[in-house]
């Protein structure tokens, strides 16, 4: 069945950790994202690829990389966790626009906790 | 900046109640509209999308939306809403520039 997936699902560690939150989509789509939402809040876009090798910064701010060598894969990496990175991370996908404006469909989410 | 407003944070109604959830952007140019729905412990899901023609558009579970362009609002309706519809609504405006912002959710609570 074609989804998003999303692990961890929660994550609490220690600063000054690296770490790495996995997305894996089975959608066959080339555009995807990382979105981070506070709770109560609204989510606002951290990066964002076209396809392979393509990364975009997004609106927010983010201390965070991402990197995208394969279509369904689109991880993100915090080199060293801060209590300030504490939030839900979401990651979704959609079809290249080429015109068509089509909707985004989202994974789980991972909650990170940042002691 | 482009942005979007929700006007209730928080709805709270008893089941069979009428719902409209007010959304509003800022942006002059060409959009495109969604309403997501994130029931608990689920994923982000859509609920409708408004891209061209009739401003009334029609979604799952019962709900619409009336794009009026005028008023750049996109305000989500239902006419009886369910203990089941209990969940975050969150509307969505996508720019020509390829850039969907978000609002900061309304929480539905229905009562039995």
């Amino acid at each position: 069945e074609a989804d998003i997936y999303q692990t961890p699902r929660y994550l609490v560690i220690g600063t000054g950790k690296k770490i790495t939150l996995e997305c894996s989509q089975t959608m066959g789509h080339d555009k995807m994202y990382w979105y981070q939402q506070d709770p109560g809040m609204e989510l606002h876009l951290i990066h964002y690829s076209y396809g392979v090798n393509s990364t975009e910064k997004g609106d927010l701010s983010s201390e965070s990389t991402v990197s995208r060598i394969r279509t369904e894969h689109f991880p993100l990496t915090l080199e060293s966790a801060r209590p300030s990175h504490t939030s839900q991370y979401l990651c979704a996908s959609s079809e290249v626009s080429g015109g068509a404006y089509n909707e985004q469909f989202f994974g789980p989410g991972t909650r990170l906790t940042v002691l | 900046a482009q942005s979007v407003s929700q006007h209730n944070h928080h709805v709270i109604l008893s089941e069979a109640a009428s719902l409209e959830l007010g959304c509003n952007y800022s942006y002059g140019g060409t959009v495109n509209l969604f309403w997501y729905v994130q029931y608990p412990g689920q994923h982000l899901q859509l609920l409708l999308k408004y891209f061209s023609g009739d401003p009334l558009v029609k979604g799952i579970k019962g709900f619409e939306a009336e794009f009026i362009k005028s008023k750049f609002s996109f305000n989500l309706r239902k006419p009886s809403v369910q203990w089941s519809d209990t969940a975050e609504y969150f509307c969505a405006v996508k720019t020509s520039y390829d850039k969907v912002i978000f609002g900061p959710g309304t929480s539905l609570s229905v009562i039995p």
